[in-house]
């Protein structure tokens, strides 16, 4: 059964305090990895697609990183408009269509 | 480029009765997947149509049913409400069934069971 672990639960950062999520998964075969960023209330935002390890994608203050274990969000300089929980989710190439797993999420918060 | 939509926004139903949730996919995309949101938890995979069938099931009970329409937009219905069925419904809307291909969600549906 595919698993998504994310780490930490929640994080409180300074606004310029840098610092990164985890995210662990264990699949069989892995079609691609996806970060989301979700507000209190609302639907997931799509951030970042990677498909194979060593991929890096970036956004802004925001960097996604993937090894064959695991994925990195990597928060350069956060602001308070960055506070919001961090979804990680896979899709793997074992059927039920093209579902996504997620895990539980990183709640951050960036303060002034 | 119209986002996906969903409605209602909130919904409260007491415990035995039925709902119906209702989402508009995004212009352009023929796959629709319902999921559901606990609070404090991530999204968990119910369903997905691609093309107005069936196309993937997570482990939602049979009284958890869904239809898409020839225009790609969806429903979920849900029969005989249990209470720990009280949650955000998450509609995502994508281009394929197959794979991977992002899936952009929609506001939710906040359901209240009571």
């Amino acid at each position: 059964e595919d698993q998504v672990t994310q780490s930490p639960e929640a994080l409180r950062l300074q606004e310029g305090e840098s610092s990164s999520l985890n995210c662990s998964y264990t699949v069989s075969g892995l079609r691609g990895l996806f970060w989301y960023r979700q507000d209190p209330g609302k639907g997931p935002e799509f951030l970042f697609t990677l498909y194979s390890a060593g991929e890096e994608k970036e956004k802004e203050r925001l960097k996604a990183t993937l090894t064959k274990k695991e994925s990195f969000l990597h928060i350069t300089a956060p602001k308070p408009e960055d506070s919001a929980t961090y979804l990680c989710a896979v899709q793997a190439g074992t059927g039920g269509g093209n579902k996504l797993t997620f895990g539980t999420g990183t709640q951050l918060k960036v303060e002034l | 480029e119209t986002g996906v939509t969903q409605s209602p926004t909130h919904l409260i139903k007491t415990r035995g009765q039925q709902v119906t949730l209702r989402c508009s996919s995004q212009s352009g995309h023929n796959t629709v997947s319902w999921y559901q949101q606990a609070l404090g938890q991530g999204p968990q995979f119910i369903f997905q149509y691609y093309r107005e069938e069936e196309n993937g099931r997570g482990n939602f009970p049979p009284r958890f049913s869904g239809l898409q329409f020839p225009n790609y937009s969806s429903e979920l219905n849900v029969n005989a409400l249990e209470l720990d069925d009280s949650a955000l419904y998450l509609c995502a809307s994508s281009w394929g069934a197959g794979g991977p291909y992002e899936q952009y969600f929609g506001p939710g549906t906040r359901l209240t069971v009571t």
